[in-house]
C-alpha cells in the first residue's frame, strides 16, 4: 500500500534553515509528481510546492518562492523540502502528497491522491 | 489566485441525514476542451491528513463510501453526504486544480 512517511520537522528560529523529508513507498516513485502542502495550527490548507515525475520541473508558491526549495532522490525514494529564511508565517504540519492521475494536459495535475501524517514545523524565537 | 469560496462555515446534521456542502470560485474551472472540471474535494478528521474523495468535481475516489456525491461546474460545486454517519463528523476542503497555484476552499466543519 501506498506510504509517505514526513520527518525532519522541530522548532527553529526566526532566520534559520530546515529540511524535511518524505520517504515513499508502495508505488512507483518515479512515475508520480510530489507535492508539499502545509496547513497552519488551526487553519486552512496551502499548497506549497511540486516537482515532476522526472525532477526536471518544479513550481512553488509566491508565499515561500526563493526560500524554500523541493527536490527528489530516486535511489532513496524520498522527497525533500529545503526551507531557509525560516518565518513566523511558516509555521505549520508540512504534508507529502502524491499527485493523482491527471489526463496529461500538464506536467503535473495538481490534486493529490495520497498524503502523508505531517510534520510539524515551528518557527519561534 | 482563484479564491474558493465554501459554505457554510460549519454545520451540524443528525445522523442518517444529508448534509450539502457549497463550494464557490471565483473563475471557471471548467476547461473546454475536455469538458472536465478541475475540482476536488477532501475530507480531514481531527488529528488526521487530508483524504480525497473526489477529483474532476463527481469522479469518487476508490473506497469511498457512495453516499459522497460531487456535483456542479463552472464555478459552482457540491458535496452531498447523503445519510451522514457518525465517522464523517471531519472538516471538508475543496480545491481547484485548474490553474496554479492550486488553492483550496477554507473548510466546512461537519458535525452531528
Amino acid at each position: 500500500q501506498v506510504q509517505l512517511v514526513e520527518s525532519g520537522g522541530g522548532v527553529v528560529q526566526p532566520g534559520r534553515s530546515l529540511r524535511l523529508s518524505c520517504a515513499a513507498s508502495g508505488f512507483t516513485f518515479s512515475r508520480y509528481g510530489m507535492h508539499w502542502v502545509r496547513q497552519a495550527p488551526g487553519k486552512g490548507l496551502e499548497w506549497v510546492a511540486v516537482i515532476s515525475y522526472d525532477g526536471r520541473n518544479e513550481n512553488y508558491a509566491d508565499s515561500v518562492k526563493g526560500r524554500f526549495t523541493i527536490s527528489r532522490d530516486y535511489s532513496k525514494n524520498t522527497l525533500y523540502l529545503q526551507m531557509n529564511s525560516l518565518r513566523v508565517e511558516d509555521t505549520a504540519v508540512y504534508y507529502c502528497a502524491r499527485d493523482g492521475p491527471g489526463d496529461s494536459s500538464g506536467w503535473y495535475s495538481g490534486f493529490f491522491d495520497y498524503w502523508g501524517q505531517g510534520t510539524l514545523v515551528t518557527v519561534s524565537s | 489566485d482563484i479564491v474558493m469560496t465554501q459554505s457554510p462555515d460549519s454545520l451540524a446534521v443528525s445522523l442518517g441525514e444529508r448534509a450539502t456542502i457549497n463550494c464557490k470560485s471565483s473563475q471557471s474551472v471548467l476547461y473546454s476542451s475536455n469538458n472536465k472540471n478541475y475540482l476536488a474535494w477532501y475530507q480531514q478528521k481531527p488529528g488526521q491528513p487530508p483524504k480525497l474523495l473526489i477529483y474532476w468535481a463527481s469522479t469518487r475516489e476508490s473506497g469511498v463510501p457512495d453516499r459522497f456525491s460531487g456535483s456542479g461546474s463552472g464555478t459552482d460545486f457540491t458535496l452531498t453526504i447523503s445519510s451522514l454517519q457518525a465517522e464523517d463528523v471531519a472538516v471538508y476542503y475543496c480545491q481547484q486544480f485548474y490553474t496554479g497555484p492550486v488553492t483550496f476552499g477554507g473548510g466546512t466543519k461537519v458535525e452531528i
